[in-house]
């Protein structure tokens, strides 16, 4: 149980182009979505809290604009990084919960190489 | 502060024990995490502890929590190849969704 997966696994994009990056809790209902990104041989950084049905609450230094949430389901959430460029270029991974409960599970990742 | 911390790195032999540590500073932390994450691979988690534990035991896996000294370990008994990757620390704390995640430990078994 408590299955996260992500869509796409890997994905090679242009500069100035847009990508989006699911995040779906597959035998749960996921109340709470987490993004993170993760820099090479680092710990990985809050991006942002998503409640389903709710705007996203962005950490400090995160641009909401560039990095729009939506969490529209209880399975769903997306990720879109609009007009990347190469520093863009990073390991983004989701994690979700469900209501009552404090683990988080997540997702395998996605790695996102902007050129 | 949000600091957690860990040794980068931890070198051991097939079959002997490994201990990875992890220090906090918050002291309103509920729950503490061990997750376990393999190269190109997301966050798979091992185990946890409620905050008013000092101990978890979960097959090879021994947790330890020290409340008093913000000092929790993870003990994996007969360390297997398997056992290489990177361990997180983390802390969740009642008064924000947050999860704090440490340094990282990478953990490097040899024959």
């Amino acid at each position: 149980g408590a299955v996260v997966s992500q869509h796409p696994s890997r994905v090679i994009c242009k500069s100035g182009t847009s990508v989006k990056i699911e995040c779906r809790s597959l035998d749960f209902q996921a109340t709470t979505m987490f993004w993170y990104r993760q820099f090479p041989k680092k710990s990985l950084m809050l991006m942002a809290t998503s409640n389903e049905g709710s705007k996203a609450t962005y950490e400090q230094g995160v641009e909401k604009d560039k990095f729009l949430i939506n969490h529209a389901s209880l399975t769903l959430s997306t990720l879109t990084v609009t007009s990347a460029h190469p520093e863009d270029s990073s390991f983004y991974i989701c994690s979700a919960r469900t209501t009552g409960r404090e683990t988080q599970y997540f997702g395998p990742g996605t790695r996102l190489l902007v050129l | 502060g949000e600091d957690v911390e860990q040794s980068l790195f931890l070198s051991v032999r097939e079959g002997d024990s490994s201990v990875i540590n992890c220090t906090y500073t918050d002291s309103s932390s509920t729950y503490l995490y061990w997750y376990k994450q393999e190269p190109g691979a997301g966050l798979q988690l091992l185990t946890y502890i409620f905050s008013n534990m000092d101990m978890k035991q979960d097959q090879r896996l021994t947790v330890l929590l020290n409340k008093k000294d913000k000092h929790l370990s993870l003990r994996i008994a007969d360390t297997q190849t398997g056992d290489s990757a990177i361990y997180f620390c983390a802390e969740s704390r009642m008064s924000t969704d947050k999860l704090i995640f440490g340094t990282g430990t990478r953990l490097q078994v040899f024959p």
